[in-house]
């Protein structure tokens, strides 16, 4: 089973407007971390926002900010006020401390944004 | 100068040749990793090195080796290139301060003809 589930493989929003981007995960870890990245078309990885599996309170990190339901094991992230330079692929990942702490992705979603 | 840095940003090899990939840090990580990526795809992990002594295979290391010369370099080899090892590298660090995150180098994308 795939760890790390990224069901949204394309995103469209007008600029200016909020996009979720979703992402569910799957571990049996009690302690664990999900990151998101952002890849541009120049093709760098761009760490954006962490959240700690016994943080209670959702990651935010300007326009970003991840919601965060444990039990739906679920990371999705929010962006507002999108940019066009927010248009991207974003990757969802999970660092689990049972997995010797590596890091797991998952395959992206590309969004566009639009003028 | 980037805190990672990965040598040569693009490749074009044929078939049968021996490519090496190399790696730089100046985080002060001791842990280093080797990434690939496929055009649509996540990254899937090739090699994790979480010291200059310790070696781990992940998940597709076959076909790959790896040297961990210093703490600071971490280099990528194949051995006997093939088409299908075309592909977008990545070379990453960290995975141990408090957040845990990853910092990449700027990839090298390798072309087998």
């Amino acid at each position: 089973a795939q760890k790390i589930t990224q069901t949204q493989p394309g995103m469209f929003v007008q600029e200016k407007e909020a996009v979720t981007l979703d992402c569910t995960y799957d571990t049996s870890d009690p302690s664990y971390g999900l990151f998101w990245y952002k890849q541009p078309s120049s093709g760098e990885m761009i760490f954006l926002i962490y959240q700690g599996s016994y943080d209670q309170q959702n990651a935010t990190e300007g326009r970003y900010s991840l919601n965060f339901q444990k039990a739906r094991k679920s990371a999705n992230l929010v962006i507002s006020a999108s940019q066009l330079g927010d248009s991207a692929m974003y990757f969802c990942a999970m660092r689990e401390i049972t997995n010797a702490g590596k890091s797991t992705f998952g395959d992206g979603t590309t969004l566009t944004v639009k003028p | 100068d980037a805190d990672v840095t990965q040598t040569p940003r693009n490749r074009i090899t044929k078939t049968g040749k021996r490519i090496m990939l190399e790696c730089s840090q100046t985080k002060g990580h001791d842990r280093m990793y080797w990434y690939r990526q496929d055009p649509g795809l996540g990254l899937r992990l090739i090699y994790y090195s979480f010291d200059v002594k310790d070696i781990n295979k992940g998940e597709i290391s076959d076909g790959y080796s790896v040297s961990r010369q210093a703490q600071a370099k971490f280099s990528l080899s194949l051995e006997s290139a093939i088409p299908n090892q075309t592909a977008l590298y990545f070379c990453a660090t960290g995975g141990t301060q408090n957040t845990g995150e990853l910092f990449f180098g700027e990839g090298s994308r390798l072309t087998v003809l």
